[in-house]
C-alpha cells in the first residue's frame, strides 16, 4: 500500500517570494509520482509529473519537482510565486505498474500568496 | 475539446435518501475514477471503470456503487445516505488509467445531506 504525506497544510507567502510544498510518500513498489492543483470550487488540474527519466520535472507555469528516492520525497517549488498561484496544491501516488486510475493523495496544502 | 462534465454540480438530499451522480468523460477515454473529497479525509478513490468494468476499488461501504455505459459516460450512486455523506464528488478520466499518465477531472459534484 501507499501513502502521501504533506508536511505543511498551509504555507502563507509574499508575492514573488520563493516556495517549498513538501511531500514525502511511502510505497513497497515503484510509484509515478503528482502535483494537482485546485483553485476554489473548481476540480484538479494537474500540474507536473513524475513517470520515469529526469528526476527533474517542470510545469509550464515556473513550477519544479524534484524526485528524490532516497529521500521518497516529490518536493514543489517556484522561485517567485504570484498572487494567481494562491490555490491548494495535492501531491499524489499510483503504482508505476498498475494501469488504473486509482491515486493516493496527500491531504493537501493550501498556499496563500499576499501582496 | 470538452472536458470531463459532471452533473449535477449541486444538489442537497436529506439522511436516508439515495442519489445518483453523473460524469461524461472526455471523448475518447474509456477509463473513469471517482473520487470522495472531505475537509477531513481529503480526497479518497472510491471506484474506477474502464471498458464497462469496476477495474479497481477502494474502501467504502456498499452503499456506494457505480456504473458505466458503452458509450464510457459513468454514474455514481449512494444509497441510504448519510450525513457524513455530504462531500464533492469528483469524477476523472484518463485514456485506459494511469499508464497514460494522467487524470484529467470535472469540476465535481458538491452532495450536502441533511
Amino acid at each position: 500500500a501507499q501513502s502521501v504525506t504533506q508536511l505543511d497544510s498551509q504555507v502563507p507567502v509574499f508575492e514573488e517570494a520563493p516556495v517549498e510544498l513538501r511531500c514525502n510518500y511511502s510505497s513497497s513498489v515503484s510509484v509515478y509520482l503528482f502535483w494537482y492543483v485546485q483553485y476554489p470550487n473548481q476540480g484538479l488540474q494537474l500540474l507536473l509529473k513524475y513517470l520515469s527519466g529526469s528526476t527533474l520535472v517542470e510545469s509550464i507555469n515556473g513550477f519544479e519537482a524534484e524526485f528524490n528516492k532516497s529521500q521518497t520525497s516529490f518536493h514543489l517549488r517556484k522561485p517567485s510565486v504570484h498572487i494567481s498561484d494562491t490555490a491548494e496544491y495535492f501531491c499524489a501516488v499510483s503504482e508505476s505498474s498498475s494501469n488504473t486510475g486509482k491515486l493516493i493523495f496527500g491531504q493537501g496544502t493550501t498556499l496563500q500568496v499576499k501582496p | 475539446k470538452a472536458g470531463v462534465t459532471q452533473t449535477p454540480r449541486y444538489l442537497i438530499k436529506t439522511r436516508g435518501q439515495q442519489v445518483t451522480l453523473s460524469c461524461s468523460p472526455i471523448s475518447g477515454h474509456r477509463s473513469v475514477s471517482w473520487y470522495q473529497q472531505t475537509p477531513g479525509q481529503g480526497l479518497q478513490f472510491l471506484f474506477e471503470y474502464f471498458s464497462e468494468t469496476q477495474r479497481n476499488k477502494g474502501n467504502f461501504p456498499g452503499r456506494f456503487s457505480g456504473r458505466q455505459f458503452s458509450n464510457s459516460r459513468s454514474e455514481m450512486n449512494v444509497s441510504t445516505l448519510e450525513l457524513g455523506d455530504s462531500a464533492l464528488y469528483l469524477c476523472a478520466s484518463s485514456l485506459a488509467g494511469m499508464g497514460s499518465g494522467e487524470l484529467f477531472f470535472g469540476e465535481g459534484s458538491r452532495l450536502t445531506v441533511l
